[in-house]
């Protein structure tokens, strides 16, 4: 009964470098989201995805990409990392697209960009 | 303005007292809200949502609802030094077009024994 599983947990990257975070949901929801946490800010959307095969940009998606791999996987890129990056970024999942549904989150990647 | 506004707090109330946590919003297509709680270091875990007005109870928590006053509250009873966390306010519409949960900063709780 994993729920959403995020990988990985904890990474350190160099400006500039690349990663993609994934995520995965065996709880058979429609839509999934990724976002990021910095203190005082609270959770900020970054993409969504409101179905398979749809995704959409949130309140901050510059710096980012995503792709929904299939119902169960979708994963964020950060093509050249910065340190304005550096922060704990959730995926989380949700029975429909709409406000009807909580979400279920993953446990979290903490980013740090050097 | 964000549209879902929190204390930041911290909260700070002693064991077995009535915590009482409060979020307004400026949307009024706002129509379902969550409360979620985080601990230090660990992911928001959903505790309470809400779509009508009025209140509405499950066990020592009871999520209150004014859409007049564009207003949410999250009580808790016989409050324990374990209800310690950030409390996360979240809004969301039933409206198709708006795909996503609008989160507020949180309040930090903090529940002295």
């Amino acid at each position: 009964n994993a729920g959403v599983t995020q990988t990985p947990k904890f990474q350190v990257l160099k400006t500039g470098q690349s990663m993609t975070l994934q995520c995965a949901q065996d709880m058979n929801h429609n839509s999934m989201y990724w976002y990021r946490q910095d203190p005082g800010m609270g959770l900020r959307l970054i993409y969504y995805s409101a179905s398979e095969g749809t995704t959409d940009k949130g309140e901050v998606p510059n710096g980012y990409n995503v792709s929904r791999l299939n119902k169960r996987e979708f994963s964020l890129r950060l093509e050249s990392a910065a340190p304005s990056q550096t922060s704990v970024y959730f995926c989380a999942s949700s029975e429909a697209g709409t406000g009807a549904y909580g979400y279920t989150f993953g446990s979290g990647t903490r980013l740090t960009v050097v | 303005q964000k549209e879902v506004e929190q204390n930041s707090g911290p909260l700070s109330v002693p064991e077995g007292a009535i915590a009482s946590l409060n979020c307004t919003y400026s949307d009024r297509g706002s129509q379902s809200f969550f409360w979620y709680r985080q601990y230090s270091g660990k992911s928001p875990e959903l505790i309470m949502f809400i779509y009508s007005n009025g209140d509405k109870e499950d066990g020592r928590f009871t999520a209150q609802l004014n859409k007049a006053s564009q207003y949410v509250s999250l009580l808790i009873r016989d409050s324990q030094p374990s209800d310690s966390a950030t409390y996360l306010c979240a809004g969301g519409s039933m409206d198709t077009g708006r795909r996503a949960l609008t989160f507020g900063s949180g309040t930090r709780l903090q529940v002295q024994p």
